[in-house]
């Protein structure tokens, strides 16, 4: 089985800054690699699909990168409305998935 | 617009069942591939099972295979998750998710993600 490992467990962050959140695979996953945000007590949102295709209407400042095991997630000037938990999911066997353990950032 | 509504959740005691539905709209469902992801209470996402859109072929967990089954009527426009010899660690929201796929180009694999999800059921394991 594919495991999914994220760094940071948790960040905290000020309005402005650049976040990045790496996420690892545990054996080579090509680019099958997603990320999601989620609010609290709210569904999971798509931000990025194949490593780094941004979704229909996911702002510009999201953006994904890298291939095999290693992955980045980088939000380039947090605003208010990010502060949430980050989670990548790999999908490198077609409809078998795996979740990250997410990352919570918070606000400084 | 897309979108995804569950129902079925609810209170069960350990051992017993339950189905979860997921009434879709906005999209031509059976083109989907559709999948069950549920959250515990206060824990991360953890994927449960999934159908292809013709419901043909099934994909589950190992935490849930050999007591959840996934299905769908695609003239109903839904998608089910049977839930049996349910444990207190069943304990989650359980949510619906549409599948898209992306095809990586000049070959026949396909990139699988989660685009639209519904808000989700609770479903409570306890005696």
């Amino acid at each position: 089985d594919i495991q999914m490992t994220q760094s940071p467990s948790s960040l905290s962050a000020s309005v402005g800054d650049r976040v990045t959140i790496t996420c690892r695979a545990s054996q080579s996953i090509s680019s099958s690699l997603n990320w999601y945000q989620q609010k609290p007590g709210k569904a999971p949102k798509l931000l990025i699909y194949a490593a780094s295709s941004l979704q229909s209407g996911v702002p510009s400042r999201f953006s994904g990168r890298g291939s095999g095991t290693d992955f980045t997630l980088t939000i380039s000037s947090l605003q208010p409305e990010d502060f949430a938990t980050y989670y990548c999911q790999q999908s490198y066997s077609m409809l078998i998935f795996t979740f990250g353990p997410g990352t919570k950032v918070d606000i400084k | 617009e897309v979108q995804l509504l569950e129902s079925g959740g609810g209170f069960v005691q350990p051992g017993g069942s339950l189905r979860l539905s997921c009434a879709a709209s906005g999209f031509t469902f059976s083109t989907y591939a559709m999948s069950w992801v549920r959250q515990a209470p206060g824990k991360g996402l953890e994927w449960v099972s999934s159908i292809t859109g013709s419901g043909g072929s099934t994909y589950y967990g190992d935490s849930v295979k050999g007591r959840f089954t996934i299905s769908r009527d695609n003239s109903k426009n839904t998608l089910y998750l049977q839930m049996n010899s349910l444990r207190a660690d069943d304990t989650a929201v359980y949510y619906c998710a549409k599948c898209p796929a992306k095809q990586q180009l000049g070959t026949n694999y396909y990139y699988y993600y989660m685009d639209v999800w519904g808000k989700g059921t609770t479903v409570t394991v306890s005696s």
